[in-house]
């Protein structure tokens, strides 16, 4: 099964610091994705990438910025962290074989105080 | 449109019942449709899907219907058992490629 790896898996910020979520996988997957999810709203698509050096507006990116430096790796950066952007971060890669399945991190849990 | 609505977003359930979720989506081009269960401190996993060729699709107590004409799909559990308790999402395929998820269904299944 493909592996997603995502760190941290906890994170506490102070409101107007600069948070870093990095994600990792190594399946040789082109697209990758960061969600955020919060009661009542399900999975929301924050950025996307379709390979290196290649990253796309979702829909609600307002207020982060996304990297992919390589296939590898695809990071979602918060440069003022808010209260409002407390929530469960989960990064996706995705096998656009058949199956275009997603394969999903353990998710980063990040509260802004 | 994009949207994938999702219902209902709470389901209750008698352990041995069936259970169905409902989801509709916009997008007339839309032609794969995932389902994901995620457990309690988990993470989405795929469980199903269906393609736009199909109209049915079954596998281990899981059934994906999907009516092209209504732009309508569902999920139906049958047999629940405790281990079915999860949040369970539906998504559609759109344009750019991307997955359009539903808000989620919490089903209980109580014993």
């Amino acid at each position: 099964e493909a592996a997603v790896t995502q760190s941290p898996r906890n994170k506490v910020a102070v409101t107007g610091g600069k948070v870093t979520l990095s994600c990792n996988q190594t399946n040789n997957h082109n697209n990758m994705y960061w969600y955020r999810q919060d009661t009542g709203h399900g999975l929301r698509l924050i950025h996307y990438s379709y390979g290196a050096g290649s990253t796309e507006k979702g829909d609600i990116p307002d207020g982060y910025k996304a990297s992919r430096p390589s296939q590898e790796n695809f990071s979602l950066i918060l440069e003022l962290a808010t209260p409002s952007q407390t929530s469960v971060y989960f990064c996706a890669s995705e096998d656009r074989g058949d199956a275009e399945t997603l394969y999903f991190g353990s998710g980063t849990r990040l509260t802004v105080l | 449109g994009e949207q994938v609505e999702q219902l209902p977003s709470i389901l209750r359930v008698q352990e041995g019942s069936s259970a169905s979720i409902n989801c509709t989506y916009e997008n007339s081009a839309s032609n794969y449709f995932p389902w994901y269960k995620q457990e309690p401190g988990e993470n989405p996993k795929l469980i199903i899907d269906i393609r736009s060729n199909m109209e049915r699709k079954q596998t281990q107590g899981l059934i994906v219907l999907l009516d092209k004409k209504a732009k309508r799909f569902s999920l139906h559990i049958t047999d629940t058992q405790p281990g079915d308790s999860a949040m369970y999402f539906c998504a559609a395929s759109g344009s750019n490629n991307r997955i359009f998820f539903g808000d989620g269904t919490q089903l209980v299944v109580k014993p």
